[in-house]
């Protein structure tokens, strides 16, 4: 059964710094990764999808990584601001399928001015 | 990009008493729909998979004649919590496929009292 585990649950860091979340599942069989940011109370807002045969992608100060045989992913924020604040969710989609993802429980960030 | 909306944003309902809510893909067909649940401090857990004009395929461990889902139209489905209780509250997110990629909605907050 696929497991997704973020490390770590939250965090705090002052604006400007760069920041790096981390994203593991258990089974290396999987059609895509994406990140998501989630505001309070809040839908899903897509940062980065990485298929599987990728490494990683990047879109402004984002760039997530995929190590597909070891089971991991890291979303780097640079230059973070406040309005990075939100919790971030990595979630897998089983492989052969789309949209059945599973998703971790997410990191939640706060970026101090 | 791709738009899927949710309506109502925010319901309180009764305990025992039934509520809808609607998914809809504003500029795009959506064969496949997706329908998530996420508890506080918890991972989004997909509940079912929504397919028009067919049933839909619910996840172990999910009541389909608690939670019904009808997918009528390409670009519609709905979910309705049948004699709801509190442990229904909840939030609960649709999402959509579009080529490669998934869109969420933005959610529905379920406050059964």
């Amino acid at each position: 059964k696929q497991e997704v585990t973020q490390i770590p649950a939250a965090l705090s860091v002052p604006e400007g710094e760069n920041l790096v979340l981390n994203c593991s599942f258990t089974d290396s069989a999987i059609y895509n990764l994406q990140w998501f940011r989630q505001d309070p109370g809040k839908g899903l807002t897509s940062l980065l999808l990485i298929q599987s045969s990728q490494r990683e992608q990047t879109s402004g100060r984002l760039n997530a990584s995929l190590d597909k045989s070891s089971g991991r992913s890291t979303l780097y924020i640079a230059a973070s601001q406040p309005g990075d604040s939100a919790t971030y969710l990595c979630a897998v989609s089983p492989g052969g399928s789309q949209g059945n993802l599973i998703f971790g429980k997410g990191t939640k960030l706060s970026v101090k001015p | 990009g791709a738009v899927v909306s949710q309506h109502p944003s925010r319901v309180i309902c009764k305990s025992g008493t039934s509520v809808k809510i609607e998914c809809r893909s504003l500029d795009f067909q959506a064969t496949t729909m997706f329908w998530y649940r996420q508890f506080p401090k918890k991972s989004l857990m997909l509940m079912a998979t929504s397919n028009e004009g067919s049933k839909a395929t619910y996840e172990q461990g999910v009541e389909k004649d608690k939670f019904l889902i009808n997918h009528a139209s390409l670009t519609l489905s709905t979910l309705t919590v049948t004699s709801a209780h509190p442990e229904d509250s909840s939030f609960y997110i649709c999402s959509a496929i579009t080529g490669y990629e998934q869109y969420f909605g933005p959610g529905t907050r379920l406050t059964v009292t």
